[in-house]
C-alpha cells in the first residue's frame, strides 16, 4: 500500500528532447505528488508538485500529468538540456495525517548535447 | 543558516564502531526525517519524528539503529556496531506543516564509510 514505482531507471535523451518519467502508487490515500532532483553529492531538492485535483501542472520546462483513475503520474521536460541530467524521484505522501513522504526508486537521466 | 544543516559531512569509521550522525533542521520546522542512499540507489525512509508525536520508526532496518530528537529541533541518528553494509548517505529533511504540499527540504547528507 505504500509502494511508489518509477521508470524508467535510466534514460538517456538528446538535448532538446523531451524525457518522461513515470510513477504509479497504490495508496489511493495520498493526495500530493512532487519530483525531486538530485546532483551527485547533493541532496534532493523540490522541483514541482501536484495534487490531485488537477491533471496538469507547468513550471517553466517542467511539467507533471497526473492521471487518478489509473494512479499514476508523470514528468516531462520541455526543451531538455545537459544542466538538466540529473537523478529524479518520485515522491507521494498524504497532506494531513501521516505526511511521511515515500519515494520511488529514482531515474538516472542523461541529456546529451 | 536557511537550510537542512548535517554533520559531519563525511565519515570513515572502523567496523564495530558506533557513529552519531546530527542533523539541523529548519527553523520553525516541526517534521523531520531521515532517509538512506546507498551508492546510486533510492531512498530509503529510517525514521520520522512530528512535533511532539511519538516517532515513526518503522523503516529502522535493524536494532542498531536509533535516533532522537531533543527539545524539537536537533536529531541524531545513532548506529551501533557499524557494519560494511551501513555505508551509505544518510540524509535528513525537516518540513513545516505550515508549508503548502508538505515541501520537505533535505541537507546534503553525511557520507559513511565503514571499513
Amino acid at each position: 500500500q505504500q509502494q511508489v514505482k518509477q521508470s524508467p531507471q535510466s534514460l538517456i535523451v538528446q538535448k532538446g528532447g523531451i524525457p518522461i518519467i513515470n510513477c504509479a502508487y497504490e495508496n489511493t490515500a495520498f493526495d500530493y505528488f512532487p519530483w525531486y532532483q538530485q546532483f551527485p553529492g547533493k541532496g534532493p531538492a523540490l522541483l514541482i508538485a501536484i495534487r490531485p485535483d488537477v491533471s496538469e501542472k507547468k513550471e517553466g520546462r517542467f511539467t507533471i500529468s497526473f492521471n487518478k483513475s489509473a494512479k499514476q503520474f508523470s514528468l516531462h521536460i520541455m526543451d531538455s538540456q545537459p544542466g538538466d541530467s540529473a537523478t529524479y524521484f518520485c515522491a507521494a505522501s498524504m497532506v494531513f495525517g501521516n505526511e511521511k513522504l515515500t519515494f520511488g526508486t529514482g531515474t538516472r537521466l542523461t541529456i546529451i548535447p | 543558516g536557511a537550510g537542512v544543516s548535517q554533520s559531519p559531512s563525511n565519515k570513515v569509521t572502523e567496523k564495530g564502531k558506533d557513529v552519531e550522525l546530527r542533523c539541523d533542521p529548519i527553523s520553525g520546522h516541526t517534521a523531520l526525517y531521515w532517509y538512506r542512499q546507498s551508492l546510486g540507489q533510492g531512498l530509503e525512509f529510517l525514521i520520522y519524528f512530528q512535533g511532539n508525536s511519538a516517532p515513526d520508526k518503522s523503516g529502522l532496518p535493524s536494532d542498531r539503529f536509533s535516533a532522537e530528537r531533543t527539545g524539537g529541533s536537533v536529531s541524531t541518528l545513532t548506529i551501533q556496531r557499524t557494519q560494511q553494509e551501513d555505508s551509505a548517505v544518510y540524509l535528513c529533511a525537516s518540513s513545516s506543516r505550515r508549508d503548502r504540499g508538505n515541501t520537505i527540504y533535505f541537507g546534503e547528507g553525511s557520507w559513511l564509510t565503514v571499513v
